[in-house]
């Protein structure tokens, strides 16, 4: 079935380096939304792509959607001990499977060294 | 701020024991979504729901049951608790239909079943 993979699944930095995640699907995505979860939290909605090889900026995110629209990439740039969380990518197939409702990536567990 | 509402935070029950977990929301959001996740790990889809009335399974099995009489409300519920489903309940909404829309998210019911 469709399949959203995302690597690493941990990634420890000393703060100030920079951090990246990767999101890779089997198929087509109609669209990519990516989520932060600190510990102990609940996901909050970071940012939604929808174009192919879209790019958005949030202060020291990047995130960009694939030309084929199969792939997406979170980079965060310097990190701080405020970056601590999991980043989960989810995404829509653009043909109708899950029912239509994201399918979510398995995350990245990132933690930041002082 | 999300306008999406969970009780209880946190439930400890023995086995056997018949649970409700609530979910509520005033955003008029017609679809509703319940999440399982295992701490720090991916979130799986339980249930969902399109409207009043409308119920469906999502793509991880489970022996739990939801309801959805009114639009705010979306309880879950186990007949008879067991130790595995210890857990993180996560119940959520979206303004979409489709899987194109942010998801709002409560902050999680951890039930622990002993």
């Amino acid at each position: 079935g469709q399949q959203v993979m995302q690597i690493p699944q941990y990634q420890h930095v000393q703060e100030g380096e920079d951090f990246t995640t990767y999101c890779n699907s089997s198929t087509t995505l109609s669209n990519i939304q990516w989520y932060k979860q600190r510990p102990g939290g609940h996901p909050v909605f970071l940012i939604q792509l929808v174009k192919s090889g879209e790019v958005k900026k949030q202060k020291r995110l990047t995130f960009q959607f694939g030309e084929a629209k199969k792939n997406s990439s979170l980079h965060i740039t310097a990190t701080q001990t405020t970056d601590v969380g999991t980043y989960f990518c989810a995404g829509t197939s653009d043909y109708g499977g899950s029912q239509g409702n994201l399918i979510f990536g398995k995350g990245t567990k990132l933690s930041v060294k002082p | 701020e999300a306008d999406i509402y969970q009780t209880p935070r946190y439930l400890v029950i023995g086995t056997g024991k018949k649970i409700t977990l609530e979910c509520s929301q005033t955003m008029g959001h017609d679809k509703m979504y319940w999440y399982q996740q295992d701490p720090g790990m991916e979130l799986h889809l339980i249930h969902y729901s399109y409207g009043v009335n409308s119920t469906e399974k999502g793509d991880l099995s489970s022996e739990s049951t939801v309801s959805r009489i009114r639009t705010e409300h979306f309880p879950l519920t186990l007949e008879s608790a067991r130790p595995s489903h210890t857990s993180q309940y996560l119940c959520a909404s979206s303004e979409s239909m489709s899987g194109a829309g942010e998801l709002f998210f409560g902050e999680g019911s951890r039930l622990t079943v002993l």
